[in-house]
């Protein structure tokens, strides 16, 4: 089964300082999907970066970045210049390319970010 | 287009009663997800829809709960018979297609407190 690890429940920042989630998976797939999606405080979730695992370029998104490290299975959020907006849920996931069998996203347990003035 | 709507946003409802929610996806958008997520966890995955057709039900779906998505356009999930562990926020989410190809949207969800 395909599983996604957040071990950090909470987290703080300093505004404009540099924070970095962490994220692991689990999975047998070869050509599969990671994101980053934010949730705010009662305000929906949004898409914050997407990696393509066939892709060894880490993708970036203005102050977003991932350290994508297929081996390792690990795929970790860095935020730059953090802001106060900054402040949400972060939730890792996954997907396989072709949707699997379900082709539902995975998603880990969530770090909560707090960015402080 | 304004996205991925939900509604009702907030339902107290007894136990026992039975509830509906509704999700609008983004027009045009063939796939229709279903996700719930209890406080302090990520969204956990119900069922999907590609148009009208109910393609998958994960086993968090008991046989208290039915999604419908008639006609491909707008979805319903109900739950009957409700409980307090049905307490929880219901995520609906709608994407082009399949797999992380396209971009899943995610509405702002239903919470639902069974008293």
């Amino acid at each position: 089964a395909q599983t996604v690890t957040q071990s950090q429940p909470e987290m703080s920042v300093q505004e404009a300082e540099t924070v970095t989630l962490s994220c692991t998976y689990d999975t047998s797939e070869n050509n599969y999907y990671l994101f980053w999606y934010k949730q705010p405080p009662s305000r929906q979730m949004i898409l914050v970066i997407r990696q393509e695992a066939y892709k060894q370029q880490n993708a970036t998104e203005n102050r977003f970045s991932v350290n994508f490290q297929k081996a390792a299975k690990s795929f970790s959020l860095k935020i730059s210049d953090s802001q106060l907006g900054d402040t949400a849920m972060y939730f890792c996931a996954f997907i396989d390319h072709y949707g699997g069998s379900q082709g539902n996203l995975i998603f880990g347990k969530g770090t909560k970010l707090s960015v402080k003035p | 287009d304004t996205g991925v709507s939900q509604d009702p946003r907030h339902k107290i409802t007894k136990r026992g009663q039975n509830v509906t929610f509704r999700c609008d996806p983004i027009s045009e958008h063939n796939r229709l997800y279903w996700y719930r997520q209890t406080l302090g966890q990520g969204p956990e995955f119900l069922t999907y829809f590609q148009n009208e057709a109910q393609l998958e039900k994960s086993r968090l779906l008991s046989d208290r709960f039915s999604a419908e998505r008639p006609k491909g356009s707008f979805s319903t999930l109900e739950i009957q018979r409700t409980e307090q562990g049905d307490s929880a926020m219901y995520l609906c989410a709608s994407s082009l297609s399949a797999g992380g190809l396209d971009e899943q949207f995610f509405g702002p969800g239903t919470r639902l407190t069974v008293l």
